[in-house]
């Protein structure tokens, strides 16, 4: 069964640090999605991709992070700085794309980042 | 800009009676409705969705969910809950594939 890929599943970071992360959609979907979970909370959407492009990324903290889907196919996620409040699980998803709507998004297994 | 209200944020239950885990969602326009289950350090699984047709839809491990519009909720039910039932459960609205979630509920299964 295909499965998104994510990696690393555990980050440790010192503050001040550059982190990245990342993840491998489902072949042939065209949506991908980044979600930042605080222990306790619901995931909260970071940036939204249809094939390459950034169709949402208004919760992004655009001085510290940034996303990329350069072939619209894997994707990175990075942090510089790293600061403590980032501490979080950080999810990937994908989606079989625009124009299905209704369709639901298929989750990675998550990085857990603590930054110390 | 459309949101999820999950009342409880845990929900002790005895092995075997039954369960409801509340979910309202408040938006402007039409949306598409899940239910994700999500064990500890893993990802969300999909448990059961609402597209259209049938405002009562069921997942293959028993849980079900019945839309209603004119109280625009989407609650999950469970008749008779297991230990394995234990984990958290979010709720989530999709409109132009943006996909919001609530806060999640936290389902314990007491032996």
């Amino acid at each position: 069964e295909a499965e998104v890929a994510q990696s690393p599943r555990y980050k440790i970071t010192e503050k001040s640090q550059a982190v990245a992360f990342w993840c491998d959609p489902i072949s042939g979907h065209a949506t991908l999605y980044w979600y930042r979970q605080i222990l306790g909370q619901g995931p909260e959407l970071l940036v939204q991709f249809q094939d390459e492009s950034v169709v949402d990324d208004s919760q992004l903290p655009k001085d510290r992070f940034s996303a990329e889907r350069l072939k619209g196919v894997d994707s990175t996620l990075k942090i510089q700085p790293a600061e403590l409040g980032d501490s979080a699980m950080y999810l990937c998803a994908s989606s079989p794309g625009w124009g299905r709507a209704g369709t639901e998004a298929f989750f990675g297994q998550g990085t857990r980042l603590t930054v110390v | 800009a459309q949101s999820v209200t999950q009342l409880d944020s845990q929900v002790p239950v005895f092995e075997e009676a039954p369960v409801e885990l509340r979910c309202n969602y408040s938006s402007s326009v039409s949306v598409y409705l899940f239910w994700y289950v999500q064990y500890p350090n893993q990802g969300l699984q999909l448990l059961l969705k609402y597209l259209s047709g049938s405002t009562l839809v069921k997942s293959i491990n028993g849980f079900e969910a019945e839309f209603n519009k004119s109280q625009t909720s989407f609650h999950l039910r469970k008749p008779s809950v297991h230990i394995s039932d234990t984990a958290e459960y979010f709720c989530a609205v999709s409109v132009e594939e943006k996909l919001t979630f609530g806060t999640g509920t936290r389902l314990t299964i007491i032996p």
